[in-house]
């Protein structure tokens, strides 16, 4: 069965840190992934996506960049955080065209609180 | 659209009764429709989910009816529980290609009164 992980579940940093959140899929393969963000009480906010290793998509001008090293792996970083940067980061992962289309799996999730 | 900037409506439903939870579509063009729930602190989680062909969607306590006239969607819990306490956003697919670019919709908070 398909799992996903994400890392650290909860994180406080200075403005001004950098950043680097973790999520790792098992047990599927070249599955598309996403990072969300959602403020308090609020909706999801797609940040990036990627089809593939290496290939990734913006879907909003910020100070955070992300990566796909290898085929299960997205990482999320930033080289210096704002404050506006606090909320709970959600990965997920759905399958390729071909599959059942639409279904996204997310991840538990990251707090991050920037002081 | 983007769900970003507005703050949850509210839901409240007495345990027991039936919910129902609606969202409004931007996309005619989109071909399936998902609805997640999502408790605090955790991500959300899978549904129901119905294609553009259909109207309506049975699943187990929960019912999805879409109505494409007027790009309404709506989610009907029967005999809500206190575990149904969640908050719910339905999301949309244009069903294309190898993204499957999801959007979802601003959300709604579910308050089930004991």
């Amino acid at each position: 069965s398909q799992t996903i992980h994400q890392w650290p579940a909860t994180l406080v940093q200075p403005v001004g840190s950098p950043l680097s959140l973790e999520c790792t899929v098992e047990g599927t393969s070249n599955p598309n992934l996403y990072w969300y963000r959602q403020a308090a009480g609020r909706g999801l906010q797609l940040l990036f996506y990627s089809v593939g290793i290496g290939q990734i998509s913006s879907e909003v001008p910020q100070n955070l960049s992300a990566s796909r090293p290898q085929d299960r792996q997205f990482i999320l970083s930033s080289k210096k955080l704002l404050l506006s940067d606090s909320g709970f980061y959600l990965c997920a992962w759905s399958v390729l065209a071909g599959g059942p289309i639409g279904e996204q799996f997310f991840g538990p999730g990251t707090r991050l609180t920037v002081l | 659209g983007e769900s970003v900037g507005l703050h949850l409506p509210t839901l409240s439903v007495q345990e027991g009764d039936n919910s129902i939870i609606n969202c409004a579509y931007s996309n005619s063009a989109s071909d399936y429709f998902i609805w997640y729930k999502q408790e605090s602190g955790k991500g959300p989680q899978f549904i129901i989910d119905i294609r553009s062909n259909m109207d309506k969607r049975q699943g187990q306590r929960v019912t999805v009816l879409l109505n494409k006239t007027v790009k309404h969607l709506s989610l009907q819990i029967a005999a809500t529980q206190p575990g149904d306490s969640a908050v719910y956003f339905c999301a949309e697919n244009p069903g294309s290609g190898g993204y499957q670019k999801v959007t979802f919709g601003t959300g709604t908070k579910l308050q089930v009164i004991p």
